[in-house]
């Protein structure tokens, strides 16, 4: 089975462009999140959508959006793109929107961004 | 923001011995999971713990989730070279979210 497949993998852009990064979800999972992790840090937390709605935000300008297709594929998108947005964007599924067992998640391998 | 402080930042051992990591936070959580993620990968879900004092084993790793709901630790017993990776602490606030607060991170380095 599939695991959760994000695009690019790597990419380099300069400061002011804007980038989107495309996630698809385990096959059933309805939930889709966005980290930003980065270099020697933890991942933080961006937005969780579910059934197409936004359901959470993390701490992060406006220049950051997303959105959720009906197959549950997601896309994060971030403008005016500055030298700090370079990081790792890990996107990661989940059967329910919530917290316990069945909202348990699980993440792709990435898309590394570079800001030059 | 929230913020688990996690320990220690890195470990060097020698192949066969036990690796011991804990995470502590000012803010209660109703979850709290361990991540292992290794280089170009995302992070991989070890052990998750759903009620204070559980303790919880996976194989080689055994975690338990603090009594006061403001901590977790994670042991590894026998080190193998395959256990190289960062390991990471996430709490999640409330059983109503999903939204992870990750730790910064245990770099565990064995010598073989």
């Amino acid at each position: 089975d599939a695991g959760v497949t994000q695009s690019p993998t790597h990419l380099i852009k300069t400061r002011g462009q804007q980038v989107t990064l495309r996630c698809s979800p385990i096959s059933g999972h309805k939930s889709v999140s966005w980290y930003q992790q980065v270099l020697g840090q933890g991942p933080q937390f961006i937005f969780q959508y579910y059934e197409k709605e936004e359901r959470g935000r993390g701490n992060f300008p406006d220049r950051f959006s997303a959105r959720q297709f009906p197959n549950y594929s997601s896309e994060l998108n971030v403008n005016a793109l500055l030298l700090g947005d370079s990081a790792l964007y890990l996107c990661a599924s989940s059967l329910t929107r919530t917290g316990g067992r069945t909202g348990e998640l699980f993440f792709g391998e990435g898309s590394r961004l570079t800001v030059l | 923001g929230q913020q688990l402080n996690q320990s220690p930042q890195s470990m060097f051992i020698q192949e066969g011995e036990d690796v011991s990591m804990n995470c502590t936070s000012s803010s209660i959580f109703n979850t709290w999971l361990w991540y292992k993620q290794e280089p170009g990968e995302g992070p991989v879900l070890l052990i998750a713990l759903y009620k204070a004092g559980e303790l919880t084993s996976n194989g080689r790793l055994t975690a338990q989730f603090g009594i006061t709901r403001k901590d977790s630790f994670l042991n590894i017993s026998a080190s193998i070279p395959s256990d190289v990776g960062i390991y990471f602490c996430a709490g999640q606030l409330s059983r109503g979210a999903q939204k992870l607060v990750f730790g910064q991170g245990t770099r565990l380095t064995i010598n073989p």
